[in-house]
């Protein structure tokens, strides 16, 4: 079974207090993929990773950077955390082909105060 | 760009009766199509998908999913749903041969299930 992990389930800062969500994936994916969930929003897209140390933008990018020095590990960065970023942060990971499902971790619930 | 529209944000079903979910995409080709549940607590987890084929998909727990291109939809649907199928569902459409496998996903369908 894919597993992917998440370093924290629930993570409470304050404001301007520099985070970093973790997430490592067991099945030698590619691809990796950090979603943030909103009520009624779904799931967007930050940022995602085909190779390491390669990245792209998604949907909604602003206020976060990511890193990914090893293949099976994603970092989520917020420079400065501000109370719109309280939210679930999901990641994901998949194979390369756009076909190819993608497995998520249990989610990090963020609270920024 | 694509986009996926959940018409419906919550659902009330009796334990027992049949359950549709709509899904409707806009996308200029044929997408692949996603539908995910979220359990509470826990990560999203693949009930089946469309890429191909038979327009008629089976997936895990009872479910299967019925593209339709003439109405851009992907509905989810279950004869007969178990307390256990209470859980937020989304849908989701990725780009064939799009670089990354990036997807876009509905704003979901909270599930609720009667006794």
């Amino acid at each position: 079974d894919v597993k992917v992990t998440q370093s924290s389930r629930y993570l409470v800062k304050r404001t301007g207090e520099k985070v970093f969500l973790e997430c490592v994936q067991d099945m030698d994916h590619e691809n990796m993929f950090w979603y943030r969930q909103d009520p009624g929003l779904g799931l967007r897209l930050i940022y995602f990773s085909y190779d390491v140390k390669m990245k792209e933008k998604g949907d909604i990018p602003e206020g976060y950077s990511v890193s990914r020095e090893k293949k099976e590990r994603f970092s989520l960065i917020l420079e400065s955390a501000s109370t719109n970023q309280t939210s679930m942060y999901l990641c994901a990971s998949s194979l390369v082909d756009s076909a190819d499902t993608q497995y998520f971790g249990p989610g990090t619930r963020l609270t920024v105060l | 760009a694509q986009s996926v529209t959940q018409p419906d944000i919550h659902i009330t079903v009796s334990e027992g009766a049949s359950l549709e979910l709509r899904c409707n995409y806009s996308y200029g080709a044929t997408p692949y199509l996603f539908w995910y549940v979220q359990s509470p607590g826990q990560g999203l987890q693949l009930l089946l998908k469309y890429f191909s084929g038979d327009t008629l998909v089976q997936g895990i727990k009872g479910f299967e999913a019925e593209f339709k291109r003439s109405q851009s939809s992907f509905n989810l649907r279950k004869p007969s749903v178990h307390w256990s199928d209470a859980a937020e569902y989304f849908c989701a459409v990725g780009a064939p041969g799009n670089a990354g496998n990036m997807l876009t996903f509905g704003g979901g369908t909270r599930l609720m299930v009667k006794p």
